[in-house]
């Protein structure tokens, strides 16, 4: 079975850059059928889909976060990140990572989401 | 962005009722459509997916159809466990989208 855990701070300082590593077990993240994600959701309101990442270290980014971010993939340790840089308070949100399988395939398997605050 | 667009943002059943919720698109999605249940503090469950297809294990009591841009999404008999918020999300283009949301309450 996979599982997906998120790790990370849960408070970050305005203008400073928030770094997530989602842990993957039960599978390796070095398969070519799957692309690996991220997706927050602030509190109270709807889901938004912030990129994702290939095992060719391809990636695809929301535009509306495009300037401040970067999702990474570290296969030696079966981990994939985000970094979001400059944040402010609009960025507090619970943050999901996500396996997507290749092809028109929906998102198979969540983490529990880690809440990130964004506050000095 | 597809923008979807999801009605009502609200409703409250009671266990046993018939309850439906429609997704719109902004343009075309062709069948890429999902639909999730999210319970409070929970990461969202894929129910169906390609517009009607039902993942593996959901029970059959949930259904979903496609008109065009316009999906519906079905809970034929409510159960204790259904009373959560409801997602619609298009997969056909980047950045894929979400609906706001419905939440499904007891009357």
């Amino acid at each position: 079975q996979v599982h997906l855990q998120e790790s990370g701070p849960g408070l970050v300082k305005p203008s400073q850059t928030l770094s997530l590593t989602c842990t993957v077990s039960g599978g390796s993240i070095s398969s070519g059928d799957y692309l690996w994600s991220w997706i927050r959701q602030p509190a109270g309101r709807g889901l938004e889909w912030i990129g994702r990442i290939s095992v060719s270290g391809a990636t695809d980014y929301n535009p509306s976060l495009e300037s401040r971010v970067t999702i990474g993939l570290d296969t030696s340790n079966n981990q994939f990140s985000l970094n979001l840089r400059y944040v402010t308070a609009a960025d507090t949100a619970v943050y999901y990572c996500a396996r997507e399988p290749r092809g028109y395939r929906p998102i198979d398997y969540w983490g529990q989401g880690t809440l990130v605050t964004v506050s000095s | 962005d597809i923008e979807m667009t999801q009605s009502p943002s609200s409703l409250s059943a009671s266990v046993g009722d018939r309850v439906t919720i429609t997704c719109q698109a902004s343009q075309d999605v062709s069948i890429h459509l999902n639909w999730y249940r999210q319970k409070p503090g929970k990461a969202p469950k894929l129910l169906i997916y390609d517009a009607s297809k039902l993942e593996a294990g959901v029970p059959s009591l949930f259904s979903g159809s496609r008109s065009g841009t316009n999906f519906t999404f079905t809970i034929s008999n409510l159960q204790p466990e259904d009373f959560a918020t409801y997602f619609c999300q298009q997969y056909d283009n980047l950045p894929f989208t979400f609906g706001p949301g419905t939440k499904v309450d007891i009357k």
